[in-house]
This record gives structure tokens, C-alpha cells and sequence, in this order.
């Protein structure tokens, strides 16, 4: 069974530039949650997608959104970026969602490294 | 506002201790527990999840409790080895399906 999959690994871009990334959950996750890590802030959590549908979403600005499809592939897009954006991006999928009992273990991606310059 | 606390930030031990991995929160409130481990690199894997009813988990060699009245959790490793090194950390789902992540414990087990 195919795990988690975040393209691209690896991205260089521009302040003000806007960026995409993409994750692929597990067969049959219906929940796609992504999360920015930094050295100074830790693993913060970004939003939830279930089932096509923003279910959650954590304390980052309008610039950060995302969206998931009816296959629960998901991307996340970043608009006018900063040099703070630089960061890890995983995103993780499972099969009931955060608030889903003991059926929300998350399966992590290996993430996305974008660098901001 | 909740808030997850992993203390020490690293951790050294020599292969074949057992050890103990500590994690505080503020806010009992919570949904469930979770500890994972990250790889230099990689992704998060989960190890354990506790709900907020229960008062440990068990997997092989690691064992994780909840005391949610006093705000914490421990997560012991027991004979530890080389590959357990990785930085541990454990996240907290607050009633209002937030996620709050602590900072991690990197642990170095010396061959």
C-alpha cells in the first residue's frame, strides 16, 4: 500500500512569488491535514481537509490555503510569499480525520522543503 | 490557549537503557495524545495515540501514559538502540479539533 506522497521535495522560490504543493493521501484517507515546521516555531498545524471540505484550520494568515479533490488528493497554495515561509511542509492523511477516535492516526508525508530567497 | 512542553530538548543515553521522554500541557481539556518520532529529513511516524479516556498504550518496547489531571505524558523506551535515535515529539488534540505540537525531544542512543 502507496504511503503518503508530497510533491515536489524540494522548492526554490522568491519573496512574492506564489507556491502549490500537492499531497497524496493513503487509498481510501479521506482526510488530508498539513503542517508547517520551522526551527523556531516547531510543527504548526495549517488546516484539514475531509472529504473536499475545509474542516479545520489553525491560526495562519488568508495567504495559506488549500483545497482537496474528489480523489482526496490535496494541494496547498502559498501567495505572496515571505522569507518566513521558508519551512518543512508535511502534510499527513487518515482514514476518520483528527477528531477521529482511534481511526486518526496520521500517516505523515516526507514533506515538501520550500526556501524562500 | 493550550501549550505543549517537551523537556529536555536532547537527550543522550547509552544503547541498552531504558529512558523516559516527558511532555506537559496546559490545558487538560483534550481530545487525545500522540507521540511520534521524525528522522532527519522525513516525515512524522506515529507511535502511539492514547484517548483522553485511557491511561497508556503500549507497542513493543514503548509504553506511553496520560495523566491528564496533572497535564502530562511520558513516553518510555525500554533497551534502547542505535536506531531508536530520532527527535520525539508529542501533539495534543484539544476539544475544539485543534493540534498543538511541542517542540520535540531529539535523542541520541550511543552505540
Amino acid at each position: 500500500k502507496a504511503g503518503v506522497t508530497q510533491t515536489p521535495r524540494y522548492l526554490i522560490k522568491t519573496r512574492g512569488q506564489q507556491v502549490t504543493l500537492s499531497c497524496s493521501p493513503i487509498s481510501g484517507h479521506r482526510s488530508v491535514s498539513w503542517y508547517q515546521q520551522t526551527p523556531g516555531q516547531g510543527l504548526q498545524f495549517l488546516f484539514e481537509y475531509f472529504s473536499e471540505t475545509q474542516r479545520n484550520k489553525g491560526n495562519f494568515p488568508g495567504r495559506f490555503s488549500g483545497r482537496q479533490f474528489s480523489n482526496s488528493r490535496s494541494e496547498m497554495n502559498v501567495s505572496t510569499l515571505e522569507l518566513g515561509d521558508s519551512a518543512l511542509y508535511l502534510c499527513a492523511s487518515s482514514l476518520a480525520g483528527l477528531a477521529g477516535g482511534p481511526k486518526n492516526i496520521q500517516y505523515f508525508g516526507a514533506g515538501t522543503r520550500l526556501s524562500v530567497l | 490557549k493550550q501549550e505543549v512542553t517537551q523537556i529536555p530538548a536532547a537527550l543522550s543515553v547509552p544503547e541498552g537503557e531504558n529512558l523516559v521522554l516527558n511532555c506537559s500541557f496546559t490545558d487538560s481539556a483534550i481530545y487525545n495524545l500522540q507521540w511520534f518520532r521524525q528522522d532527519p529529513g522525513k516525515g512524522l511516524t506515529s507511535l502511539l495515540l492514547i484517548q483522553s479516556s485511557q491511561r497508556e498504550q503500549t507497542s513493543g518496547r514503548l509504553n506511553a501514559s496520560l495523566d491528564k489531571s496533572s497535564g502530562r505524558s511520558t513516553l518510555y523506551i525500554a533497551a534502547s538502540q542505535p536506531g531508536d535515535s530520532a527527535t520525539y515529539l508529542c501533539a495534543v488534540m484539544n476539544r475544539d479539533d485543534k493540534i498543538i505540537f511541542g517542540k520535540g525531544t531529539r535523542l541520541h542512543i550511543l552505540p
